[in-house]
C-alpha cells in the first residue's frame, strides 16, 4: 500500500483524444507533486501544489496539460489532444511536508499509451 | 549533460556479491534521495541524505557534498534486490526533484 491511489492504472487512447488522471492520497498532505516517466528514463517533474494552489510548473507542461487540486486533497491531471509523445507513466507523489523530509511517497502511477 | 548522472546504467551480479551504484550531480542540492523501482511497481523511498552515511539493513548510502557524488551499496546481494535504483536530488531553494535515469540491477541466483 503506497498510501496513494491513482486511477486509471492504464489508459489506452487514440491520438487526439483527451484523458484525465486522478490522484487520491489516503491521508492529508499539504503538498502534491506530479511526475512523468518514460521508458528507460527517470521521472521528470511536471508540477506541484501547495493545498489548492499550483505553485510550480515545468516547461514540459505544455498548454495541452492542465492540473487541478480543487479541495486541496485529490488532484487531476488532464491531457488534451493527446500525442504519441505523451505516452508515459504519470506518477503522483503527495508530500513531503517539508523539503527536508526523509521519505518520498509515490503512487503506483497511471500508464498512458497513445496509439 | 544531465544534471544527475548514474552509473552503471545496467548491472548484473551473482547472489552474494557486493553492489555499488554511483550518482553524480552538477547542481547545488539540499538533499539527495535513493529510490527503488520494481518492474510494473511503484517507487519506494530508500534513503534521504544531506551529508555523511546512512545504513538500513544490507543497504548503505553515502554522500560527498564537496565532490557532488553519492553511492548506494548493497551487501550480500539477493535476487529480490533486482530492481531499478534511482538517484534524485532536490535543488537548493526549489521544490523540484531532478532524477537520474536509474540503474537496472539484476541479481542472479
Amino acid at each position: 500500500d503506497t498510501g496513494v491511489s491513482q486511477d486509471p492504472r492504464h489508459k489506452i487512447t487514440k491520438r487526439g483524444q483527451n484523458v484525465t488522471f486522478r490522484c487520491d492520497p489516503i491521508s492529508e498532505h499539504n503538498r502534491l507533486y506530479w511526475y512523468r516517466q518514460t521508458l528507460g528514463q527517470g521521472p521528470e517533474f511536471l508540477t506541484y501544489f501547495q493545498n489548492e494552489a499550483q505553485l510550480e510548473k515545468s516547461r514540459l507542461l505544455s498548454d495541452r496539460f492542465s492540473a487541478e487540486r480543487p479541495k486541496g486533497s485529490f488532484s487531476t491531471l488532464e491531457i488534451q489532444r493527446t500525442e504519441q509523445g505523451d505516452s508515459a507513466m504519470y506518477l503522483c507523489a503527495p508530500g513531503p511536508e517539508a523539503p527536508g523530509a526523509n521519505v518520498l511517497t509515490f503512487g503506483a502511477g497511471s500508464r498512458l499509451t497513445v496509439l | 549533460k544531465n544534471e544527475v548522472e548514474q552509473s552503471p546504467q545496467n548491472l548484473t551480479a551473482q547472489e552474494g556479491e557486493f553492489i555499488t551504484i554511483n550518482c553524480s550531480y552538477s547542481v547545488g542540492i539540499s538533499a539527495l534521495h535513493w529510490l527503488q523501482q520494481h518492474p510494473g511497481g511503484g517507487i519506494v523511498s530508500l534513503f534521504m541524505l544531506s551529508s555523511g552515511k546512512k545504513k538500513h539493513g544490507r543497504l548503505i548510502a553515502t554522500i560527498n557534498i564537496q565532490e557532488k557524488h553519492s553511492s548506494l551499496h548493497i551487501t550480500a546481494s539477493h535476487p529480490r534486490d533486482s530492481a531499478v535504483y534511482i538517484c534524485a536530488v532536490r535543488q537548493g531553494g526549489s521544490e523540484k526533484l531532478v532524477f537520474g535515469k536509474g540503474t537496472k540491477l539484476t541479481v542472479n541466483p
